[in-house]
Order: structure tokens, then sequence, then C-alpha cells
């Protein structure tokens, strides 16, 4: 089955500045990468997702990125707001694609 | 608009007592899924439906089932909470299996267990 580790699982970035989270997988046929953010007491939401066809996507302030050689990929976010504080959680499919399986997350506490 | 609704928000039950946790889901998603989320945890999936077809994970206690009697409707029941079954849960909801389309979450039920 899948291995999905997540990296770090706390994170303290001052407002304005970057912040990356990494994630490592092990089932080399994984083909899709989604982040979802939760912020706290709410649903975990999609935020950005990426598939094994290309290296990196974006979205205005976040970005993923993929190493399919590595197994790995990473989230990016530029700029960042007190709004972006939150758990983010990776996550990669197994048993042939179908289910999901999610990191440990990281809290991300962004300072003003 | 809620699009995934899960009744009630917060529920408490006693120990051995059975409870039930309601979702439904406004999107005609295809795909409905259970998650139990711990404190500080990854969400961690404890079944799904593709339409009626169940599908149980190995490692999910038979103490936890799951009905799903219409295309909006599911539920959790777990049997005989013990206090190791307070979490989140979560249900989720997709079009079509799990990498093929986005997963919509509902906002929780918070359960404990005195």
């Amino acid at each position: 089955g899948e291995n999905v580790e997540q990296h770090p699982s706390t994170l303290s970035v001052q407002e304005g500045d970057s912040a990356v989270i990494k994630c490592t997988y092990s089932d080399s046929a994984s083909n899709y990468f989604p982040w979802y953010k939760q912020e706290l007491g709410k649903r975990p939401q999609l935020i950005i997702d990426i598939r094994s066809n290309v290296g990196e996507k974006k979205d205005q302030r976040i970005a993923v990125t993929l190493n399919k050689t590595a197994k790995h990929f990473s989230l990016h976010i530029t700029e960042t707001q007190p709004e972006d504080s939150a758990v983010y959680f990776c996550a990669a499919p197994r048993n042939a694609g179908n289910m999901l399986t999610f990191g440990g997350g990281t809290r991300l506490m962004v300072k003003p | 608009d809620a699009m995934v609704i899960q009744n009630p928000r917060y529920q408490v039950t006693q120990f051995g007592k059975p409870v039930t946790l309601s979702c439904s889901q406004t999107l005609n998603h295809n795909v409905m899924y259970w998650y139990q989320q711990k404190s500080s945890q990854a969400p961690k999936l404890l079944f799904h439906y593709y339409d009626k077809d169940f599908n149980n994970e190995a490692d999910t206690p038979d103490n936890f089932q799951s009905r799903r009697p219409n295309t909006s409707f599911c539920f959790l029941d777990i049997r005989s909470p013990g206090l190791g079954d307070a979490a989140m849960y979560l249900c989720a909801t997709s079009r079509d299996l799990g990498t093929r389309s986005e997963q919509y979450f509902g906002p929780g039920t918070r359960l404990t267990v005195t």
C-alpha cells in the first residue's frame, strides 16, 4: 500500500515570507497528488492538485512541484498571509489509484 | 450553499451505546466516504460507497458499519462506541473514484464518548 510522509509537522513563518511543505510517497504508480487545507474547526478543502504528467502547477500564491523520480512533491506558498494559517494535508493514491492516503499534516502558523 | 451536510455537528454518547451519524449531499455524486480524524492527525478512511457498492478498509473495526439507502444519504453506525472512538468523523463525496475527481468534505461530526 501507499505510505505518505509529510514534513514538517509544524511550520511558523512571518507574514510575507514563503512556506514550503514536503511530502514523499512510496507507490511509484501514483499519478495524482492533491493538497488540502483545513482551518481550525472546519472541513478540509482542496486547494491545488497535480497529475504526474506535469512537474509544476501554480495558482496565484500557491504552487505544487512534483519529482516522480524521487517520489516527492511539495507545496509552496509565497507572500504568506495570516489567513493561510491552517493545517495542510498532502495525499497520494493507493490500490491502483482509487483511494487516497493522507500525509500526517503540517500546521502552518503565519505571524502578522 | 452547503453541498455536503453532516448531522449532528456534535454528538455525545455513552460508552457502549450505539450511535448513528448522518451525511447528506446535494451534488448527486456517485461516491461517498467516511473518514475518522483524531486530534492533530490525518483523516483515516473507514469505508466508501461507489453507488450501492460498499467497500470496507481492511483495518476498519467491525464496530463500524455504514448504510447508504439512496444517492443522497449515507450513515455511519457505531455499534458499541469505546473511548478510543472519540474523534471527528468526516463525510466526503466525489463524482467518481478518488483520483479522478475532487473530494468534497462535510463539516464533520465531533463525537464524544463518556
